[in-house]
């Protein structure tokens, strides 16, 4: 079985930009949470999406906003991007009907700003 | 004050020690505790979780919840080098869709 996967693996934009990342959960999982992994910090819960409607966000400014498709694929768009959103951005994916909340992570797109 | 502590580390340890990896939380609604273990450039897999308070063992590997302390941890035996990565304890409330990780500690084996 496929597992999470994420496009691209890195990217480098300069401060200005916007930047959009791509996330394919795993089969049959219709939920998908973006994270975002800045160095010291830890992973910082930026955004959920389950079927196709934004269910959370976290304490993230509305410049960082995504979707969900029909395929339960996702992405994530950072508009006026500044210095420290480097960072590594995962996605991962669950099965809301499971008993717990076991999520899936991709490996990842880092993202760098110059 | 964060809902979830850990100890960054680095921590150091010659082949074969036994590792204790801790975290801290305030939130008494927590339920299920999970740990992941991330490899340098990788996403973070789930090695472990446990529902409420007690132990679980899986191979080299056992997850203590100590809910009265809010205290959870991770030992792993007979470490190898293969187990330097960073460690990442999780915790979410039941029937909730948030995780809160802790930052991370990162484990170096040395052989």
């Amino acid at each position: 079985e496929a597992g999470v996967t994420q496009s691209p693996t890195h990217l480098i934009k300069t401060r200005g930009q916007q930047a959009t990342l791509r996330c394919s959960p795993i089969s049959g999982h219709t939920s998908v949470y973006w994270y975002q992994q800045a160095l010291g910090l830890g992973l910082q819960f930026l955004l959920w999406y389950d079927e196709g409607e934004e269910r959370n966000r976290g304490n993230f400014p509305p410049r960082f906003s995504g979707r969900q498709f029909p395929n339960y694929s996702s992405e994530l768009n950072v508009n006026a991007l500044e210095l420290e959103d480097s960072a590594l951005y995962l996605c991962a994916s669950r099965l809301l009907a499971g008993i717990y909340n076991e999520q899936f992570f991709g490996p990842g797109t880092r993202l760098t700003v110059l | 004050q964060k809902e979830v502590e850990q100890d960054p580390g680095p921590l150091s340890v010659p082949e074969g020690a036994i590792v204790s990896l801790n975290c801290t939380y305030s939130n008494s609604a927590f339920q299920y505790f999970m740990w992941y273990r991330q490899y340098s450039r990788k996403g973070p897999e789930l090695l472990m979780y446990t529902y409420s308070s007690g132990n679980k063992e899986d191979g080299r590997f056992t997850a203590q919840v100590d809910k009265s302390s809010k205290y959870i941890s991770l030992f792993i035996r007979d470490s190898q080098p293969s187990d330097s990565a960073t460690y990442l304890c999780a915790m979410s409330e039941t029937g909730a869709n948030n995780l809160f990780f802790g930052t991370g500690t990162r484990l170096t084996v040395i052989p």
